[in-house]
């Protein structure tokens, strides 16, 4: 079964640190581009950051560039997000999610920039 | 990278089809046909039902049809539903790495 179970949320003071975690399972991770998206309580979807699958391709969101950075360790199946100078509009539930990769009408096998599997997410509060 | 510009929301009768609108700009939405679309219901995770425009992953009912017009993308439910009753987004690759979400369409089935 593919799986992508986070962790690492919490409760922190702003501008403190937090490190979230992305375990997966059930597939080839190192095959896949996977991405961080977070909701704040009743509001909407905003994709934070995406990796590609060997890292040599990362994005942020305007909103947290330069305070995070995403990062994977292929090798242990894993995703992170450090999360540093944490504010209060920060707060939110994190997702994590896998690339969406499909084969084309060529037979390819390819990135089609979506988001297919999704994990449960974990809750990072930030207040004092 | 500000948010696509969605319905708040939008309302039909089973048996219905209804439109959801998804507007970028020509940086977004426009450039690429990229855009892909999300159900999430109360307290759960999204879940991808359109991907590169109108594509549809295996296991999505072929009630769910998408579109691109302009910086316009769409996203229609036909044979409307009570299970449909969700909140919708879009999402468009927008270039160098970066995503942008719509701001999300309530979807009630009367």
């Amino acid at each position: 079964e593919v799986q992508l179970v986070e962790s690492g949320g919490g409760l922190v003071q702003p501008g403190r640190s937090l490190r979230l975690s992305c375990a997966a399972s059930g597939f080839t991770f190192d095959d896949y581009a996977m991405h961080w998206v977070r909701q704040a309580p009743g509001k909407g979807l905003e994709w934070v950051s995406g990796i590609s699958w060997n890292s040599g391709s990362i994005g942020y969101a305007d909103s947290v560039k330069g305070r995070f950075t995403i990062s994977r360790d292929n090798a242990k199946n894993s995703l992170y997000l450090q999360m540093n100078s944490l504010r209060a509009e920060d707060t939110a539930l994190y997702y994590c999610a896998k690339g969406a990769y499909y084969y084309d009408s060529s037979g390819y096998y390819r990135d089609v920039y979506g988001m297919d599997v999704w994990g449960q997410g974990t809750t990072v509060t930030v207040s004092s | 990278q500000s948010a696509l510009t969605q319905p708040a929301s939008v309302s039909g009768s089973p048996g219905q089809s209804i439109t959801i609108s998804c507007t970028g700009t020509s940086s977004d939405v426009g450039s690429y046909n990229l855009v892909s679309w999300y159900q999430q219901h109360p307290g759960k995770a999204p879940k991808l039902m359109i991907y590169e425009v109108s594509k549809r992953p295996s296991g999505v009912s072929n009630r769910f049809s998408g579109s691109k017009s302009g910086n316009t993308a769409s996203l229609t439910i036909s044979g409307l539903q009570a299970e449909d009753e969700a909140d919708y987004y879009c999402c468009s690759y927008a270039g160098s790495s970066l995503y942008v979400f719509g701001t999300g369409t309530k979807v009630t089935v009367l």
